[in-house]
């Protein structure tokens, strides 16, 4: 199985700045057909998950250009600039390259 | 609007059997590949199961955790995804989502405990 391993466990944040979360995959995420299949959720509390990135780096629709996507074929960093109260929650980072589809361990994000 | 809407959940005793169904509207069911992830009381996600569409013959996968114990299935008549689990652990004590990965349902909680 694919294990996705994102750091740091929690990120405390002054609202206006900025903070990343890093995601490494213990497989290159990268298919054949050119596509990384690396997808990153934030879950608002008491909230299901809400897709933030696909594929990498494409922003989903209705999701704050605030949001970015990068990296590799298996180091990859989500981040959020001019962090809002608003963006309080878990992040987690996903592979939907292979079964078993596979999460890490999320991030919690918190407001100074 | 895309919906989906998960029930079905409860209480459940270890051995024992639930089904859970994701009703699920504004988007075309018939061709999406639907899936359930569960989320442990500690917020760990886990997925557990995947049906893909007709054209791929209704094929399922699973994690090998719920094999031969969770069995999905859909009916595209009815835009409806089902997990049925049979023989429940303490261990699935979890939150379950019904989810295209890019449209998530609200959840419905599963406890199993004597």
């Amino acid at each position: 199985d694919i294990v996705m391993t994102q750091a740091p466990l929690s990120v405390s944040v002054t609202p206006g700045e900025s903070a990343s979360i890093s995601c490494r995959s213990s497989k290159s995420l990268l298919h054949s057909n050119g596509i990384t299949y690396v997808y990153w959720y934030l879950q608002k509390p008491g909230k299901s998950p809400q897709l933030l990135i696909y594929r990498m780096s494409n922003l989903a629709s209705g999701v704050p250009d605030r949001f970015s996507g990068s990296g590799s074929e298996t180091d990859f960093t989500l981040k959020i600039s001019r962090v809002e109260a608003e963006d309080v929650g878990i992040y987690y980072c996903g592979q939907l390259l292979e079964n078993p589809l596979t999460f890490g361990s999320g991030t919690k994000l918190e407001i100074k | 609007e895309v919906q989906l809407v998960e029930t079905g959940g409860g209480l459940v005793q270890p051995g024992k059997s639930l089904k859970l169904t994701c009703a699920t509207s504004g988007f075309t069911f018939s061709t999406a590949w639907m899936h359930w992830v569960r989320q442990s009381p500690e917020k760990r996600l886990e997925w557990i199961a995947r049906i893909k569409d007709k054209s791929n013959n209704y094929a399922t996968d699973y994690v090998e955790s719920v094999k031969g114990r969770f069995t999905i299935s859909r009916d595209d008549s009815k835009s409806s995804v089902y997990l049925q689990m049979n023989s429940l652990k303490e261990e699935d004590t979890a939150t379950y989502y019904c989810t295209t990965f890019d449209f998530w349902g609200p959840g419905t909680m599963v406890t199993v405990s004597s």
